[in-house]
């Protein structure tokens, strides 16, 4: 299965952009790029996901290299409510169908 | 965005005991749906992978006799975890999709407590 590999953690300030990053070069051509984002004892609630164009939707967007061996999801403008923990993953297809499979995460602290 | 609803929130049963989690998605046809577990401070694992009308999928390690995974029809998946014991206690997760083009949408979880 193909791996992502992000930070353990991040810091950012109230109201400004949060770039983070998240490495996957052994990606093959049809793994799609998703990101989820986790609460303490909550389900993950998608953030955004995309193929090889950026992607941008309410909440954020998703910059995709042009090699596709990396990516980042930027937040426009941090809030204390967006404090969690952020996954990128890949979803790849398999034999008999498709996996979603989680890395470690990026926790994310946001500071007011 | 789409809701999926896992029920219960929270289980406690005793050692031995079966205990059965639901899996409902509200507003959409999901053709696959994932269980997860997850311990404190830890990732998401990857259980098993199920398809409607299909048998699950089992993850490397995950015994398949003792995590039953019924996946009657496109809006529910169950998982029933047989004659459990405390090292079963854990934050179990289930997520519904329509396609592998397609994002996924996470059940609230369910937290076992096995006594």
């Amino acid at each position: 299965d193909a791996k992502t590999t992000q930070p353990n953690s991040m810091e950012s300030n109230e109201e400004e952009p949060v770039h983070l990053p998240c490495n996957h070069s052994t990606i093959s051509g049809t793994d799609y790029i998703h990101w989820y984002r986790q609460l303490p004892s909550q389900g993950p609630e998608y953030v955004i996901h995309g193929l090889t164009s950026n992607v941008n939707n309410r909440m954020a967007s998703l910059a995709i290299a042009e090699d596709r061996k990396s990516s980042t999801l930027i937040l426009h403008r941090a809030t204390l409510r967006d404090a969690a923990v952020y996954y990128c993953i890949l979803r790849a297809m398999n034999t008999g169908g498709f996996k979603t499979i989680f890395g470690a995460g990026t926790r994310l602290f946001v500071k007011a | 965005g789409a809701v999926v609803s896992q029920h219960p929130s929270r289980v406690i049963c005793k050692s031995g005991t079966s205990v059965k989690i639901e899996c409902r998605s509200l507003d959409f046809q999901a053709t696959t749906m994932f269980w997860y577990r997850q311990f404190p401070k830890q990732s998401l694992m990857l259980m098993a992978t199920s398809n409607e009308g299909s048998k699950a999928t089992y993850e490397q390690g995950v015994e398949k006799d003792k995590f039953l995974i019924n996946h009657a029809s496109l809006t529910l998946s169950t998982l029933t975890v047989t004659s459990a014991h405390p090292e079963d206690s854990s934050f179990y997760i289930c997520s519904a999709s329509q396609g592998y083009g397609t994002e996924a949408f996470f059940g609230q979880g369910t937290r076992l407590t096995v006594v």
